[in-house]
């Protein structure tokens, strides 16, 4: 199976701010990744897929890249809503895998 | 807007059964692969298993292949997870997705239904 992990594995910031989280694949997956935002006890929410892309609805502050092994997602200008638990996943081989996940915490 | 409703969630012994559903809205549900995703402290986000759009293919996580059965009937709009043997280290919030995760993303994820498997 392929190993995804991310760092760092939590992170403090204050609104707006620039982060950026880290995601590093076992093998090599082109730019099948995929990143979510989780916030207590709510379900994730797709936010980039395909490396790049961004989810409809999305706000543009949200931005991903990265291929072959190495990802990131960015978040710059930093909302209060923005703070939760951010999760990779690739989906270049089966089984798909996740992340360990990023605790973004409010500085 | 897409919806995904699951039910069926509760407290099971182990070697018990359960059965989840899950009650899609909002899309052409006959259309797209559905999966079950779960989430424990202890293993994170796991994706469990996959069913195509016609309900032909399906596909398991090797920790519950022989165990779960992943099924769906579209003329309901429904998409259900069959769990038998199970086993203490099956305790999750289990989520309904729409997508198959692999070559398109889990797009929108049911709110999740708690299993707990205990002695």
């Amino acid at each position: 199976d392929i190993q995804m992990t991310q760092s760092p594995s939590s992170l403090s910031a204050s609104v707006g701010d620039r982060v950026t989280i880290t995601c590093r694949a076992s093998e090599t997956i082109s730019s099948h990744v995929n990143w979510y935002q989780q916030t207590p006890g709510r379900a994730p929410k797709l936010l980039i897929y395909v490396a790049s892309r961004l989810q409809s609805g999305v706000p543009s502050r949200f931005s991903g890249s990265g291929s072959g092994t190495d990802f990131t997602l960015t978040i710059s200008n930093l909302q209060p809503e923005d703070f939760a638990t951010y999760y990779c996943q690739q989906g270049f081989s089966s089984p798909v895998t996740f992340g360990g996940g990023t605790k973004l915490e409010i500085k | 807007e897409v919806q995904l409703l699951e039910s069926g969630e509760g407290f099971v012994r182990p070697g018990g059964s359960l059965r989840l559903s899950c009650a899609a809205s909002g899309f052409t549900f006959r259309s797209y692969a559905m999966s079950w995703v779960r989430q424990s402290p202890g293993r994170g986000l796991e994706w469990v298993s996959t069913i195509s759009g016609p309900g032909e293919d399906t596909y398991y996580a090797d920790s519950v292949m022989g165990r779960f059965t992943i099924s769906r009937d579209n003329a309901r709009n429904a998409l259900y997870l069959q769990m038998n043997s199970l086993r203490v280290e099956d305790t999750a919030v289990y989520f309904c997705t729409k997508g198959s995760g692999s070559g398109w993303p889990f797009e929108f994820w049911g709110q999740g239904s708690l299993v707990t498997v205990s002695s």
